[in-house]
């Protein structure tokens, strides 16, 4: 079954405390995405990457950190510089290319992160 | 910058009607890409529909379908014979053609559907 998968589904943070969220996909995307969502919002983008070992900022790039070390992996650290970190996580991927009409990002499950 | 809207933080329809959800955006770019992406209680975000700036033919997906005004700047939702299962949060998503991997979204609309 292709897919992508997030884990864990739910997350706790305590104060100072960095805590890791995974997403992997065996779709062969070349793309992934890490989006936050928070209540009454749509998505904003926190980090991307096209391609293994290189990724890019996005809007809301501070206090987070990722890295591509696979083609299938785009692990998300929430440091403790995120002060205000609740909120529900979503990995994307995409093809890219030509072949790829829109590039459409397809999304994970998601992870809810909550303070203690 | 571009943005996106979403004029109507909720919305209902009875089951077996047709609902049409409104989304209008604001960009300078000439080629780009729209989605509908639909948000059921258990959160993951599902495509629904995509639309290609330079088609001007509508795009359908089975009951769901679009009106795309390219100079108004519009992106309409349509959802004929609504199903229980539809109910949902839909968001109006935006994307540059080329460039910037980011899709802009819209805060979204809450769909009931009524037995």
């Amino acid at each position: 079954d292709g897919g992508i998968t997030q884990s864990p589904k739910y997350l706790f943070r305590k104060e100072g405390q960095n805590v890791t969220l995974s997403c992997e996909q065996n779709l062969n995307h070349d793309a992934m995405y890490w989006y936050r969502q928070d209540p009454g919002q749509g998505l904003r983008l926190i980090y991307y990457s096209q391609i293994v070992n290189d990724f890019q900022k996005g809007d809301i790039a501070e206090g987070y950190s990722v890295s591509r070390e696979k083609k299938e992996s785009f692990p998300l650290t929430v440091t403790s510089a995120q002060k205000n970190p609740t909120a529900f996580y979503l990995c994307a991927s995409s093809l890219l290319g030509s072949d790829a009409p829109g590039e459409t990002q397809y999304f994970g499950p998601g992870t809810r992160l909550l303070v203690l | 910058a571009q943005t996106v809207t979403q004029s109507q933080p909720e919305m209902s329809v009875q089951e077996a009607e047709t609902v049409t959800l409104s989304c209008t955006y604001d960009t300078s770019e000439s080629d780009y890409y729209l989605f509908w992406y639909k948000q059921p209680p258990s959160r993951q975000m599902i495509l629904v529909i995509r639309q290609e700036a330079y088609k001007q033919q509508n795009a359908t997906e089975n009951r769901f379908s679009v009106n795309f005004q390219k100079a108004a700047k519009s992106f309409s939702l349509k959802i004929s014979d609504s199903q229980l299962g539809d109910a949902a949060m839909y968001f109006c998503a935006y994307r540059t053609q080329g460039g910037s991997e980011k899709l802009v979204f819209g805060k979204g609309t809450k769909l009931t559907v009524n037995p």
